[in-house]
């Protein structure tokens, strides 16, 4: 079955405690990117990989990490997290390919709701 | 600046009712995609539909119907004959070709509410 998968779902952290959001893709897609969900704002973009080791800046990509090593594998890094990070994020794997039958239609993971205390 | 605007905050409904999600987008690109995405209570993201610059024909699947006018930039959906498990907050999003094509711009959401 074609999926992204997040873990963890749910995290409760406190504040300066670096944590790891994974996130892996299935359908060999190049693309691949982390979007933040806020009340009143919508998905905002964090990061993107348009492939492996090419990332870069999405709309609001302060105070976060990633890394693109294989193509599967997108992990979004929070060095140390603060209050303003509490949000639901989600990943998402895209093929990319300008023109193509599924150009823009992005595959979301089912979201990981983080709590910084 | 925001590029995706949906101005309806929350959408209340009975059962049975239509009701109309308004989106209007910015760019300047000729070449663009729209999409609408449902976000139900459990929170996952589910693809209704996406549409390129090129067609402006409206479309009907179901109870779901989507009007695309360039000429008022705008891309609404229709949600006709409601059902409580239409319940759910509408994301309306724009693609463009000067940015990266994966890149979505999202609006801030319309939350429907539908009551039996």
């Amino acid at each position: 079955e074609a999926q992204v998968t997040q873990n963890p779902r749910y995290l409760i952290t406190v504040t300066g405690k670096k944590l790891t959001v994974t996130c892996s893709q299935n359908m060999n897609h190049e693309y691949m990117s982390w979007y933040r969900q806020d009340p009143g704002l919508g998905l905002r973009q964090i990061y993107y990989s348009m492939n492996v080791e090419a990332t870069d800046k999405g709309d609001v990509p302060e105070g976060y990490k990633v890394s693109r090593k294989e193509k599967r594998n997108f992990p979004l890094i929070l060095e140390s997290p603060s209050p303003n990070q509490t949000s639901l994020y989600f990943c998402a794997s895209s093929s990319g390919l300008a023109g193509g039958p599924n150009t823009g239609e992005l595959f979301f993971g089912e979201g990981s709701r983080l709590t910084v205390l | 600046a925001q590029k995706v605007t949906q101005a309806q905050t929350e959408i209340s409904v009975v059962e049975k009712e239509d009701v109309t999600l308004d989106c209007v987008y910015e760019t300047r690109d000729t070449t663009y995609y729209l999409f609408w995405y449902k976000q139900p209570p459990s929170g996952e993201l589910v693809f209704l539909i996406r549409r390129n610059s090129f067609d402006e024909q409206n479309e009907i699947s179901g109870r779901y119907s989507w009007n695309f006018q360039k000429s008022t930039s705008s891309f609404n959906f229709t949600i006709t004959a409601s059902q409580v498990v239409d319940s759910a907050v509408y994301f309306c999003a724009l693609s463009e070709e000067t940015d990266s094509w994966g890149k979505l711009q999202f609006g801030a959401g319309t939350q429907v509410v539908v009551t039996p």
